[in-house]
């Protein structure tokens, strides 16, 4: 089965620059597009990144997608960090007709 | 405005059943994938089920399959689960979450979730 591994939790300054990795278990992950969601405490997830870099309207342009073949990795990358930007992070792709989902990674703006 | 609204949560104890609706509105209905995904207490995202705009396509992740049903009432613009033979493992905050365009997609919108706990 296709499994998406993130880090648990990755810590930041304001102002700065992090990078969140999702990687593939198997096969390409360049072969289905990779989608990444935001979830504050308490509230629904929200898409922040689609088709692996495409932001919807109304998110800021610091927020980044990429792909890695290489690595077989996606990446979120926050710039210009801000005390709003903590929270939860999920990488999400497809599989077989299933939507599969990295474990998360808990985002600290401190 | 697109909006989802789930409802349908509750308690209930295990080997008890519950179905849960998804109200969509503000878009055409009948024209989207769907999928429900679960949220354990603490826990991260993991997806249920989903159903093709028709509904002659659905999906299951293998821990429901042969104990929960996905379905959708195109005239009702509504989204179903209904779940039996529940466990305490199945204890989450169920979403429902529109496709962005087809099953290969992810979630542009989501609900705000509805609480099911499985306990005795």
């Amino acid at each position: 089965n296709f499994m998406l591994t993130q880090p648990h939790s990755v810590s930041e300054s304001p102002g700065k620059t992090v990078t969140i990795s999702c990687t593939g278990s198997s096969g390409s992950i360049a072969s289905n597009y990779v989608q990444w969601y935001q979830q504050r405490p308490g509230s629904a997830p929200t898409t922040v990144i689609y088709e692996d870099n495409q932001r919807p309207s109304g998110v800021p342009d610091r927020f980044s997608g990429s792909i890695d073949s290489s690595s077989n990795s996606a990446s979120l990358t926050i710039s210009g960090l801000k005390t709003e930007d903590e929270a939860d992070y999920y990488c999400q792709s497809y599989d077989s007709s299933k939507w599969v989902f990295g474990g998360g990674t808990k985002l600290t703006v401190l | 405005e697109v909006q989802l609204v789930e409802s349908g949560g509750g308690l209930v104890q295990p080997g008890g059943s519950l179905r849960l609706s998804c109200a969509a509105s503000g878009f055409t209905f009948s024209s989207y994938w769907m999928s429900w995904v679960r949220q354990a207490p603490g826990k991260g995202l993991e997806w249920v089920a989903n159903i093709k705009q028709d509904g002659s396509e659905k999906y299951y992740v293998d821990s429901v399959k042969g104990r929960f049903t996905i379905s959708r009432d195109n005239a009702k613009n509504s989204l179903y689960l209904q779940m039996n033979s529940l466990r305490v493992e199945d204890t989450a905050v169920y979403y429902c979450a529109r496709h962005r365009l087809g099953p290969y997609e992810g979630a542009d919108y989501w609900g705000q979730g509805t609480l099911v706990t499985v306990s005795s």
